[in-house]
Formats: C-alpha cells, sequence, structure tokens
C-alpha cells in the first residue's frame, strides 16, 4: 500500500448505526486530517490530529468522534448520523515540523475517500 | 473569516487548447500559501499547484501555470496543451498562515476536457 489508504470505500448506513471510517497513511508523517466533502460546498475540515494529539475540531458534531491511536491511523467513528451528514469523507496527512515553538504544516496528501450515505 | 471563490462551476476545453480557472480570495494576512487541487472522477485529490504569497514569480508545473495577482486578490490556473487526462474538480486552496494545518477550499471548478 502506498500513500493514504481509507476503508470502506463505500458506507450505507441507517441513522440508529454504529460504523468507523478507518484511514491509513504509509508516508510517514505526523499530522492527520478528517475532511465533509458535500455537493456544491467546499471541503471542510472537521478535525487534525498532529502527533496524535487533536488540535483542531471545527465545531464538528458529537455523533462524530475522531480516533487517533498512533501516527499511522486516524478513525471517525459513527452513531445516530442524520441524513444531511451522507457525503464523501476525506482524510488526509502531512508532514508537521516544530519551528520557534510552532508547528509548520507541509503539504497534505489525500485519501480516495469514504462515500457514506445515511438512510 | 477567509473566503475563497472560485466563480465558474463548470468549464470545458477542447483537448490541446488551453482554459484558465479563476479563483480570487479575501483576507487581510500577508505570508498566506495558495494551492489548486485537482480530484479527478473517483480518485484521489492531487496538489497541481502551490504559490507562497511572499514570492513574486508566478509557480509553474509543466502544463500548469498560475497567475498571481496579490492586490488584486486572485490567483487563476491556465492548463496549456489540456489533456483528456486533465478532467477533474479543480479546487482553489487556501492557508492564510504560510504552513499553517488549516486550508480553507473554494467550491470547486467541474472541467470537461473534450476529445
Amino acid at each position: 500500500e502506498t500513500g493514504v489508504t481509507q476503508t470502506p470505500r463505500h458506507l450505507v448506513m441507517g441513522m440508529t448505526n454504529k460504523k468507523s471510517l478507518k484511514c491509513e497513511q504509509h508516508l510517514g508523517h505526523n499530522a492527520m486530517y478528517w475532511y465533509k466533502q458535500s455537493a456544491k460546498k467546499p471541503l471542510e475540515l472537521m478535525f487534525v490530529y498532529n502527533f496524535k494529539e487533536q488540535t483542531e475540531n471545527n465545531s464538528v458534531p458529537s455523533r462524530f468522534s475522531p480516533e487517533c491511536p498512533n501516527s499511522s491511523h486516524l478513525f471517525l467513528h459513527l452513531h445516530t448520523l442524520q441524513p444531511e451528514d451522507s457525503a464523501l469523507y476525506l482524510c488526509a496527512s502531512s508532514q508537521a515540523r516544530w519551528t520557534s515553538g510552532q508547528a509548520i504544516y507541509n503539504e497534505q496528501f489525500f485519501g480516495p475517500g469514504t462515500r457514506l450515505t445515511v438512510l | 473569516a477567509q473566503t475563497v471563490t472560485q466563480s465558474q462551476p463548470e468549464m470545458s476545453v477542447q483537448e490541446a487548447e488551453t482554459v484558465t480557472l479563476s479563483c480570487t480570495y479575501d483576507t487581510s494576512e500577508n505570508n498566506y500559501y495558495l494551492f489548486w487541487y485537482k480530484q479527478p472522477p473517483s480518485r484521489q485529490m492531487i496538489l497541481v499547484i502551490r504559490q507562497e504569497a511572499y514570492k513574486q514569480q508566478n509557480a509553474t508545473e509543466n502544463r500548469f501555470s498560475v497567475n498571481f495577482q496579490k492586490a488584486a486578490k486572485s490567483f487563476s490556473l491556465k492548463i496549456s496543451d489540456s489533456q483528456l487526462g486533465d478532467t477533474a474538480m479543480y479546487f482553489c486552496a487556501f492557508d492564510a498562515q504560510g504552513g499553517s494545518e488549516k486550508l480553507v477550499f473554494g467550491k470547486g471548478t467541474k472541467l470537461t476536457v473534450n476529445p
């Protein structure tokens, strides 16, 4: 496997289900991201993890729960979703370095996404 | 708040011709980065080109080049000698701090290259 992989590629779930999206990066990066891509809307940043610590939660509802057990893996746990949560969920990774106490992030590499449909 | 506007939801071009995709942004920052990403149908989004605001020279990557007009807050992408494989969604993105983890994306332009 190379780059950023995501599983499953497609997921259909009911509003009462619990499911998880998985992302794995094979690039040796230390920062990982979840984005939501809805039709005719800009990509929305959901969560950022840097060195396994969550550094950004962009006002995401609690029915989305991220988990980053190590710098190569990122999960998005889903429960009691709504139909409007149907979208393409993209994972990305990048390399971050510390300079003068500030994290500097390089280019983001994206996975192919998980197409989620909530019925 | 920073915003990115792509005013062309869809565009088409004939193979081998040149096409320009427009992007404007709004910011009060100075040391920002701008990007164009390409998302082919059912495939991964990849970075096409990047421009740092402090650089006056326009970035170029093979057939892809940008026209960066800092005062006008404009960042257009020119694709020369268009190929069928250039068919994709193109997203303009903005990093206000230059090297931050937060990218602000436009809504995208769907480009179709016709044979």
